[in-house]
């Protein structure tokens, strides 16, 4: 089955700095890649999401890139702000079953 | 805005006994799923379930575990023999199609088992 390596596991960056976070994937049939976002006891939210056949795509301060021949991809986040600090996960999706990665939890300090 | 809800929030339960976990997914989606966490983990995908058939099921997914959609609007996780190791936060999701479409996540129930 697919498995999804996230990296780093913890990440911290000062107030208006980048942060990039990493996955690998193993299943070259996974076609959809969520990123969800999750703060202490609460449901992961979607904040981004690309498709197999588009290499990168940009919402505000977020980006995500898909590299499908290297079967990785990246979540961006710009000029980071203290309620960017959460756990970020992603996914990759084969069809209808979905695998996540171990998250990365994000601490933007002011 | 429309949203996936659970109930209950948080469910204690002794070993061996039964438990009901129910969701009531968003009203025009098609496609439905149980995922777990278990505390300080990652997100697992349990199942996924369309047109009241059970789509994809994970490894973890095994006889214990089963879905329903008993009427027009709940969709049911039942575990049939609760282990201590089944102690995790239990989402749902439901979504419009399938896989490349957005996923919505209800709160989660909280299931103890002691």
């Amino acid at each position: 089955g697919e498995n999804v390596e996230q990296h780093p596991s913890t990440l911290s960056v000062q107030e208006g700095d980048s942060a990039v976070i990493k996955c690998t994937y193993s299943d070259s049939a996974s076609n959809y890649f969520p990123w969800y976002k999750q703060e202490l006891g609460k449901r992961p939210q979607l904040i981004i999401d690309i498709r197999s056949n588009v290499g990168e795509k940009k919402d505000q301060r977020i980006a995500v890139t898909l590299n499908k021949t290297a079967k990785h991809f990246s979540l961006h986040i710009t000029e980071t702000q203290p309620e960017d600090s959460a756990v970020y996960f992603c996914a990759a999706s084969t069809f209808n079953k979905f695998y996540f990665g171990s998250g990365t939890k994000l601490n933007v300090k002011p | 805005e429309p949203e996936v809800t659970q109930t209950p929030s948080h469910q204690v339960t002794q070993m061996g006994q039964e438990v009901i976990l129910r969701c009531v997914p968003i009203s025009n989606h098609l496609y439905f799923y149980w995922y777990r966490q278990i505390l300080g983990q990652k997100v697992e995908f349990l199942v996924s379930f369309y047109n009241n058939e059970i789509s994809e099921k994970s490894e973890i997914f095994d006889d214990q575990f089963s879905v329903e959609r008993p009427d027009g609007s709940n969709f049911t996780l039942k575990i049939r023999s609760t282990k201590l190791e089944d102690s995790a936060m239990y989402f749902c999701a439901s979504s419009e199609g399938v896989g490349v479409y957005e996923q919505y996540f209800g709160p989660g129930t909280r299931l103890t088992v002691t």
